[in-house]
């Protein structure tokens, strides 16, 4: 089956710090991946997304490359700020076609 | 406008109690899920639907009922509240699989069970 497997957190970082959050999936086929944030007391939103080989989404300073050779979607940033503070998602859409989250990682950024 | 709005936000009650938590969306979209997110963050699905027919049934413990009377609203039911029940439930919906468009999500339903 299809699965996502994100770093650990919780991370913690100073403003303007450069970030990453590693997360690599296993699926059949050609999934499509998805960076979803999580706001303090809010639900999940859509913060970006790839859906084939070598795609690079991004979106508000954050991006993200679909690497079919390593399996891969590592989330970046070149400068974090306070307001990033939240936790991150990342997920994918197999053959299923079921939406499937990873695990979170909690990211405080810290003034 | 909210978009997928859900009631209550905070929930608490004793075990054994049966209790319900609404979900309306109001974007269109014909599929709409629940959520269940522990402490640690960790997301599952629980159940989802499109066009008021179940299409996802996750392992799920029969007391979970989710019940559709139309597109626009997905209810979660839950008997014979347990200890292990506590979590934030969201309500999400999407037009199709997620694939074309985004899952939106409600703001979630905090259950603690006493």
């Amino acid at each position: 089956g299809n699965s996502v497997t994100q770093m650990e957190g919780p991370v913690t970082l100073s403003e303007e710090a450069f970030l990453t959050i590693n997360c690599t999936y296993t699926a059949t086929g050609y999934p499509s991946l998805f960076w979803y944030v999580q706001y303090p007391g809010e639900g999940l939103q859509l913060l970006l997304k790839a859906t084939k080989a070598d795609d690079k989404g991004s979106n508000k300073g954050f991006e993200a490359t679909y690497r079919k050779e390593t399996t891969s979607f590592h989330l970046e940033k070149g400068s974090v700020q306070v307001s990033d503070s939240a936790v991150y998602f990342c997920a994918l859409i197999g053959g299923a076609r079921q939406l499937t989250f990873g695990s979170g990682t909690q990211l405080t950024v810290l003034p | 406008d909210t978009a997928v709005s859900q009631t209550p936000k905070y929930l608490v009650t004793q075990m054994g109690n049966d209790k319900s938590i609404k979900c309306e969306q109001n974007l269109g979209h014909d599929t709409m899920y629940w959520y269940k997110q522990d402490s640690k963050k960790f997301l599952k699905i629980m159940f989802s639907y499109n066009n008021k027919e179940l299409i996802i049934n996750e392992t799920v413990p029969n007391r979970f009922s989710p019940k559709s009377p139309d597109k626009a609203h997905l209810n979660l039911h839950i008997n014979s509240l347990e200890l292990g029940d506590s979590a934030v439930y969201f309500c999400a919906s999407s037009q199709g699989d997620g694939l074309a468009s985004p899952l939106h999500f409600g703001n979630g339903t905090r259950l603690t069970v006493t």
